[in-house]
């Protein structure tokens, strides 16, 4: 099955500092999203984004699919962007099974 | 707009009780379906999906059974508990590609 490695796996950030979070992927895939864990366990959607890059204030995400990876950056941090960022990818054959990066827990100091 | 449901939030239960957890999706029609467990500080192990009303299929073989009797009804079952059950369980729905998650139920089994 598809492999998926998150780097690194924890990240301490000063408030106002920025950071990029990479996805690897180890075969090909159709979909691929980005989620942020909360302290409470929600998670929240960020991007959906197979391909090509997406910007949501101060977040953004590239995804290369022909070099499977995918980063996920975030700009001047804050410490509500503390918690656990996930990369799930998965295929088109109809049943979108998702398969989770185990992660980068992410720590943003006021 | 979309809406999904899980309950309960939190369960504690001990080891060889069985269990049902149920999880409800509003606003839309004929959606994926799946559960997923996360360990305590781990990523997201997917369990179980449906394609459809009495569709299931397992992802890994375990202690736990899924059932879809309504579209938009999925429920997450176990005749008798471990210990190695606990975590927090998490329901999610797809269609298109974008999955989208509940808020979880954290069980622990004592």
């Amino acid at each position: 099955g598809i492999q998926v490695e998150q780097s690194p796996p924890d990240l301490i950030l000063q408030e106002g500092a920025n950071s990029t979070l990479r996805c690897n992927f180890s075969d090909s895939v159709n979909n691929l999203q980005w989620f942020h864990q909360n302290p409470w366990g929600q998670l929240i959607n960020l991007f959906y984004i197979p391909s090509g890059t997406k910007q949501n204030g101060r977040l953004s995400a590239t995804t290369v699919a022909t070099e499977r990876y995918s980063l996920l950056y975030i700009s001047s941090s804050q410490t509500t962007d503390s918690g656990v960022y996930f990369c799930a990818v998965g295929s088109t054959s109809g049943t979108y099974k998702y398969i989770f990066g185990t992660g980068t827990r992410l720590k943003v100091l006021a | 707009s979309q809406t999904i449901h899980q309950w309960p939030a939190t369960l504690v239960q001990p080891v060889g009780s069985p269990l049902s957890l149920e999880c409800t999706v509003e606003g839309t029609s004929n959606p994926n379906l799946y559960w997923y467990r996360q360990a305590a500080g781990r990523g997201l192990q997917l369990l179980f999906y449906s394609v459809g009303i009495g569709q299931i299929s397992s992802e890994v073989p375990q202690n736990l059974s899924a059932s879809r009797p309504q579209d938009r009804q999925f429920i997450l079952s176990s005749k008798k508990l471990l210990l190695s059950d606990s975590g927090f369980y998490l329901c999610a729905w797809n269609i298109g590609g974008e999955q989208y998650f509940g808020p979880g139920t954290r069980l622990t089994v004592t």
